[in-house]
């Protein structure tokens, strides 16, 4: 299957600061890319979806202004957590697909707010 | 609402034992539903997939059963190996719209003891 990459796999920061979390496609390109959230021994839960070039659609509940997604690209899409507090703690997974094929999950990336 | 319903929560099963796990649906618009393997600090790994045109799919020891009028399906492991220990996620999506957002089940945790 395809590859895709997620930098860092791990980020500890400060409460206020902000992270960005990376996805990569690696060897196709990315019509769509999406990014989930997963608490502890629980599902993912879908936040939003970016199509290259335009605005992302974010799902219900989840604060486009806190979390901010950038697809410049057909490879790339960054999640920024803007103003991190404790509470957004979580797994962030990135996923990607090309057209209606399937969706291929990164690594995920951890990230703890102190 | 949960669109896509899945049990058990957890599953212990001995080694060379035979694990089932079993997803409900109610949006009959789904046309693909995919099972994904994840291990802890891991993106989810597409493991097998299949659509409502046939009613089983067998992939070496997973199979996927498909019910289209019950509006179910399960994942069967044969010979389960401790390394099938892992998290597993059922999910499904309409292809042909527009999103093609991955609805997913809430999980189940499988261990294989030796």
């Amino acid at each position: 299957g395809a590859v895709v990459s997620q930098h860092p796999s791990w980020v500890i920061c400060k409460s206020g600061t902000s992270v960005k979390i990376e996805c990569r496609s690696l060897d196709f390109q990315a019509t769509t890319m999406f990014w989930y959230r997963q608490f502890p021994k629980q599902s993912l839960m879908l936040m939003a979806t970016s199509n290259e070039g335009s605005k992302a659609t974010y799902e219900q509940g989840v604060e486009k202004d806190k979390f901010l997604i950038n697809h410049a690209s057909l490879t790339l899409s960054t999640l920024t957590v803007t103003s991190a507090h404790p509470e957004d703690s979580s797994f962030y997974i990135c996923s990607a697909k090309q057209g209606i094929d399937e969706q291929f999950f990164g690594p995920g990336t951890r990230l703890t707010v102190l | 609402q949960q669109q896509v319903k899945q049990s058990p929560q957890s599953l212990i099963v001995q080694k060379g034992g035979i694990s089932i796990i079993n997803c409900a649906y109610e949006n009959t618009a789904f046309d693909y539903f995919p099972w994904y393997q994840q291990f802890p600090g891991k993106g989810p790994a597409l493991l097998i997939a299949i659509r409502p045109d046939v009613s089983e799919k067998k992939e070496g020891r997973f199979t996927i059963s498909f019910n289209k009028s019950a509006k179910q399906f399960s994942l069967h492991i044969m010979d389960s190996q401790p390394g099938d220990s892992a998290t597993y996620f059922c999910a499904a999506s309409n292809r042909q719209s527009g999103a093609n957002n991955l609805f997913f089940g809430t999980g189940t945790r499988l261990t294989v003891i030796p």
